[in-house]
């Protein structure tokens, strides 16, 4: 078993949708991260996070500590938000050694 | 302020030739990150340098990989005697401050085809 696991691995969603992607964790962490990578492109940094809740624009993400949960909420969906995204964290190691997710390939169509 | 930048952003090597990858932090950032995601597979981390010093490899394979973040200029994944399992996706990120929750910022990548 993964120590980070995404649900789900494909979401494909109409514009305007609400989207919710979900990871859950196994270890102990420090902080959380939510990134984006585009097909054949960088990935950016959407979120760090280590308790609570952040929003920006029409990103929002939460965590449970307790749980060893996360979300990352989309709201009204573009496609221009088609991407993969993917959830990392820190636990124990030095920091940049993060663990990361499979991701979540997100298709959002007109 | 420009932000990480890798170059060469696509790379074509043949099996036994070096490969080598630079990573410029953003201006102001001391902590440089790589990374590595094979085909199909998640990211994973390799190697965290500060300048003139590797702080954490504990990811980096154990033979022909080595990296360095000299005083000048820009860091270094350096791949010896590459073979086809190196082709990859190499992602390089910075940040400023030393500290376990400090936001990283990546660059565009660096895509090794193996030939």
């Amino acid at each position: 078993k993964n120590e980070v696991e995404q649900s789900p691995q494909n979401l494909t969603a109409q514009e305007g949708e609400f989207i919710t992607i979900n990871c859950s964790y196994s270890v102990g962490i420090s902080a959380l991260h939510w990134l984006q990578q585009h097909p054949g492109g960088g990935i950016v940094s959407l979120f760090m996070l280590s308790s609570g809740k952040k929003k920006h624009g029409r990103l929002i993400a939460t965590i449970n500590i307790q749980e060893k949960h996360s979300s990352l909420h989309i709201t009204a969906s573009h496609p221009r938000d088609s991407a993969v995204y993917i959830c990392a964290v820190s636990s124990g190691g030095s920091q940049g050694n993060l663990i990361f997710g499979k991701g979540t390939k997100l298709s959002v169509k007109p | 302020n420009a932000g990480v930048m890798q170059n060469p952003r696509h790379l074509v090597r043949r099996r036994g030739q070096e490969a080598r990858l630079r990573c410029s932090p953003m201006k102001g950032h001391s902590h440089v990150y790589w990374y590595r995601q094979l085909p199909e597979e998640g990211l994973k981390f390799m190697v965290y340098l500060q300048k003139e010093n590797i702080i954490d490899e504990s990811g980096m394979p154990k033979e022909r990989f080595s990296a360095e973040f000299p005083k000048e200029g820009p860091s270094i994944l350096r791949i010896q005697q590459v073979v086809r399992g190196d082709s990859a996706a190499y992602f390089c990120a910075s940040s400023p401050l030393r500290g376990r929750n400090t936001e990283a910022f990546f660059g565009q990548g660096t895509r090794l085809t193996v030939v």
